[in-house]
């Protein structure tokens, strides 16, 4: 099972440009969250998708926005790149209600900014 | 405001034990979780705590006390393998994660 699939692994984007990071998953679960990764920080919440239709932000969403059209993708854009958003980018998902909330994370994207 | 502290790095010798100690201020209390890190990689789920007391699973195992925010994650019979990061996590009162920001377990022969 392919669990949860990011693109691109890694990116080179020049400041001012758009950025589309794409999250797959195929276990049809309910909730997905977009998270970034700082040397020294804990994980940080960007954006999450409890159900398709739906989204809300998280503690770090400015600079980001996300949509979740189905069940399946939840994509996340950076319309103006800017060099503070050069980061490791993990997307996650988790089934729904009724479970521990155990987290399945995509293997990431690293992301620099010039 | 929330808060999560745990060591930034430690190192342990294969085939011994460590324990990461982690302490949390939040707001409300849904659980909290253990994640491992290996470096470039995904985290992974390894626990999950919401009663306070001892789970133990293999060679891991972490404990949970409420009333004093605190956990840990016990790693028996290290192996070179189970060096990588370590991260606890606890959500809130909204069901929200704050994470720690890890710690880098280092394993030496």
């Amino acid at each position: 099972t392919a669990g949860i699939t990011q693109a691109p692994t890694s990116q080179i984007l020049a400041a001012g440009r758009s950025m589309t990071l794409r999250c797959t998953q195929d276990m049809r679960h309910n909730a997905m969250y977009w998270y970034r990764q700082d040397l020294g920080l804990g994980l940080r919440l960007i954006h999450y998708s409890n159900t398709a239709g739906t989204t809300g932000k998280g503690e770090v969403p400015d600079g980001y926005s996300v949509s979740r059209a189905n069940t399946d993708d939840f994509p996340l854009t950076l319309a103006s790149a800017v060099p503070s958003q050069t980061s490791v980018y993990f997307c996650a998902s988790r089934a729904g209600q009724g479970d521990t909330g155990e987290l399945f994370f995509g293997e990431g994207s690293r992301l620099t900014v010039l | 405001g929330q808060n999560i502290d745990q060591p930034t790095e430690m190192t342990a010798t294969e085939g011994a034990i460590v324990q990461i100690n982690c302490t949390y201020q939040t707001s409300g209390f849904n659980g909290l979780f253990w994640y491992q890190q290996h470096a470039g990689e995904a985290p992974t789920f390894l626990s999950y705590n919401v009663l306070d007391g001892l789970e133990e699973k293999g060679r891991f195992s972490s404990f949970l006390s409420r009333s004093k925010g605190y956990s840990y994650l016990l790693l028996k019979e290290l192996q070179m393998k189970d060096s990588a990061s370590y991260l606890c996590a606890v959500r809130d009162s909204n069901y929200q994660l704050i994470w720690g920001a890890g710690t880098k377990l280092i394993i030496k022969p």
